[in-house]
């Protein structure tokens, strides 16, 4: 069954960092790419990054250009994101989700919350 | 990378047969044909119901069909049954390995 579960999630004021980690199982994580959706309170999905099987290709969202770095250790079935300069508006609910062999994700964790505010 | 445009709800009676739509531009759905949808239940993690815009992954209620026309892909949902209440996302490719997801719709059935 594949699981996957985030971590490090929490209350940061603006300005600050945080690093959100998604442990994998239930599949051979180095086969596939792996992404970050958001999910602003009330609001839609929002895609946020994406990193392929070999930490080769990484794409972002305009919002978080040099601010989220996405990464992933596949000796370790883990992924990252790492987020520096917080802003409110980066407050959502973050979630790790597979890629697939099409441009897409199949299945995604239940979340973590990331709140910033002051 | 703007979001893909759906109805922010909908609803219908059991039994009943429910479209929803989601438009984008040239540069997503009028693009490709990687179009997906989510049923997501509050504090649960999405689940995907429909990719490369009418494939059902094993496990989904045939009930769920998806198709898409230029600009604008759909989700029908037949056969309304209870559970089918939640919000549907729809995402697309948009180029350059981003996605572009949608803004949401929460279905209801009454």
């Amino acid at each position: 069954e594949v699981q996957l579960v985030e971590s490090g999630g929490g209350l940061v004021q603006p300005g600050e960092s945080l690093r959100l980690s998604c442990a994998a199982s239930g599949f051979t994580f180095s086969r596939y790419w792996m992404n970050w959706v958001r999910q602003a309170p009330g609001k839609g999905l929002e895609w946020v990054a994406n990193v392929d099987q070999y930490e080769s290709k990484k794409t972002y969202v305009d919002s978080v250009k040099g601010r989220f770095t996405i990464s992933r250790d596949n000796a370790k079935n883990s992924l990252y994101l790492q987020m520096n300069s917080l802003r409110v508006e980066d407050t959502a609910v973050y979630y790790c989700a597979r890629g697939t062999d099409w441009p897409g994700t199949d299945f995604w964790g239940q979340g973590i919350l990331v709140t910033v505010s002051s | 990378q703007s979001a893909l445009t759906q109805p922010p709800s909908a609803s219908g009676s059991p039994g009943q047969s429910l479209t929803i739509s989601c438009t984008g531009t040239s540069s997503d759905i009028g693009g490709y044909n990687h179009v997906s949808w989510y049923q997501h239940h509050p504090g649960k993690a999405p689940k995907l119901i429909i990719y490369e815009v009418s494939q059902r992954p094993s496990g989904v209620p045939d009930r769920f069909s998806g198709s898409k026309s230029y600009y604008t892909a759909y989700l029908t949902v037949s056969g309304l049954q209870a559970e089918d209440e939640g919000d549907y996302y729809c995402s697309s490719y948009g180029g350059s390995s981003n996605l572009v997801f949608g803004g949401g719709t929460k279905l209801t059935v009454l």
